[in-house]
């Protein structure tokens, strides 16, 4: 079973810092990996997908990188914004029962001005 | 579009009762997922739908089912509810897996929180 363990569980930064908040699975034969924000009562929005076979995406401020040999993967936030303040979630898709996500618990992040 | 749409957005249920979330997408996605959430656990599959007319169990299924009426629409049933069946339901949907980014990214409707008392 995919494991999904995402470390810090919260994170409390002042405005302007650059973030990198960790995602770590324990089944490295992933199909692809997505980043997703979920705000307070809210639904989850896609940010970021990387492919088995890519090592990164970006998107704005955003980028994500992908090592599956060390089961990680990161979300670099730079220049981060009060705007920011969500919780950030990650999910391994296995591709093998299509399309299911291994979600980790998520990093709760406040960005104050 | 509208995206993923779920109805209600609400629901507060009586131990035993029963009901029908609904959720449907107008992206002509074939693929559709039930998802439940937690507090501070992330989300977990119940159902999905590979495609019109197929479903199948995911991870916690016990105690619900699920229809693929068409293509759009994917519905999650509480025969009789309980109180661990309180929680935050999501659907979600992709296009189909195995072509790239845009069809494999999977987008989520914004959620239906159930109360079983």
């Amino acid at each position: 079973k995919q494991e999904v363990t995402q470390i810090p569980a919260a994170l409390s930064v002042p405005e302007g810092e650059n973030l990198v908040l960790n995602c770590s699975f324990t089944d490295s034969a992933i199909y692809n990996l997505q980043w997703f924000r979920q705000d307070p009562g809210k639904g989850l929005t896609s940010l970021l997908l990387i492919q088995s076979s890519q090592r990164e995406q970006t998107s704005g401020r955003l980028n994500a990188s992908l090592d599956k040999s060390s089961g990680r993967s990161t979300l670099y936030i730079a220049a981060s914004q009060p705007g920011d303040s969500a919780t950030y979630l990650c999910a391994a898709n296995r591709g093998s029962t299509l399309g299911r996500l291994y979600f980790g618990r998520g990093t709760q992040l406040t960005v104050w001005p | 579009n509208a995206g993923v749409t779920q109805t209600p957005k609400f629901q507060v249920l009586k131990t035993g009762q029963s009901m029908t979330l609904q959720c449907a997408q107008d992206m002509n996605h074939n693929s559709m997922y039930w998802y439940r959430q937690d507090p501070g656990m992330g989300l977990r599959l119940i159902y999905y739908s590979a495609s019109e007319g197929t479903t199948d169990k995911g991870e916690v299924p016990n105690g619900y089912n699920v229809s693929r009426l068409n293509k759009r629409e994917f519905s999650l049933r509480l025969e009789s509810a309980a109180p661990s069946q309180t929680s935050v339901y999501f659907c979600a949907s992709i296009e189909a897996q195995g072509q790239g980014v845009l069809t494999d990214t999977q987008y989520f409707g914004p959620g239906t929180r159930l109360t079983v008392l």
